[in-house]
């Protein structure tokens, strides 16, 4: 049982905007930023949105992120193929003081 | 360019032991806390643990605390985790990461990841 609950997958169409959903509580997204992390299949996961919704270089402008309140957002516009993946939100647990992961969301593009 | 090499990973009883390295390369690792996170097959990440740039802070998750030690000798640039009291639910591919900030702490993100290397407890 993850502290912060995604879904378990998602998917959409090629060219289509997908979110997918982070929910925590004040204990960690309410107090502290989101990371956000895309693992490609049989491969390491890589930084994709930091600090709620910073790109690091390299990263396209098609993924962005947001946070209100206790939940935070990963947009992905403009679907490719190549999004196929497990994304990852991230954040620090002050109660637990320590990092701590969503359970994951399955993106398919159809 | 940044490089983070585990080793070490294998097949262990229950109640066994395992150390595994992490060889870092393209910085300068002192300057920089580092974390483990690990992942059981078909599911999800899990921080393991964390250290700070000099080793002198650590963190544990709550479900490793007590049996499993991270340590890191900056003169040799790698990063190491001692398992111990090992437990089928500890199987699992092992990944260490670097932090951006020389501590690990709120704010902070792992932005660099090395492939991992597979844990398995089985008798």
């Amino acid at each position: 049982q993850s502290v912060l609950t995604q879904p378990p997958s998602a998917s959409g169409t090629p060219g289509q905007r997908v979110t997918i959903s982070c929910s925590g509580s004040s204990s960690n997204i309410g107090s502290n930023t989101v990371n956000w992390y895309q693992q490609l299949p049989g491969t390491a996961p890589k930084l994709l949105i930091y600090s709620d919704n910073q790109r690091p270089s390299g990263v396209p402008d098609r993924f962005s992120g947001s946070k209100s309140g206790t939940s935070a957002s990963l947009a992905i516009s403009g679907l490719q193929s190549e999004d196929e993946a497990d994304y990852y939100c991230a954040t620090w647990d002050d109660s637990l003081n320590g990092r701590v992961f969503g359970g994951g969301t399955k993106l398919t593009v159809l | 360019e940044v490089q983070l090499l585990e080793s070490g990973g294998g097949l262990v009883q229950p109640g066994g032991s395992l150390r595994l390295s992490c060889a870092a390369s393209g910085f300068t690792l002192s300057n920089y806390a580092m974390s483990w996170v690990r992942q059981a097959p078909g599911k999800g990440l899990e921080w393991v643990s964390g250290i700070s740039g000099s080793g002198g802070s650590t963190y544990y998750a709550d479900s490793v605390k007590g049996r499993f030690t991270i340590s890191r000798d900056n003169s040799k640039k790698t990063l190491y985790l001692q398992l111990n009291s090992l437990r089928a639910e500890d199987t699992a591919v092992y990944y260490c990461a670097k932090e951006t900030l020389v501590m690990v702490v709120a704010g902070t993100k792992l932005d660099y990841w090395g492939q991992g290397t597979l844990v398995t407890v089985s008798s």
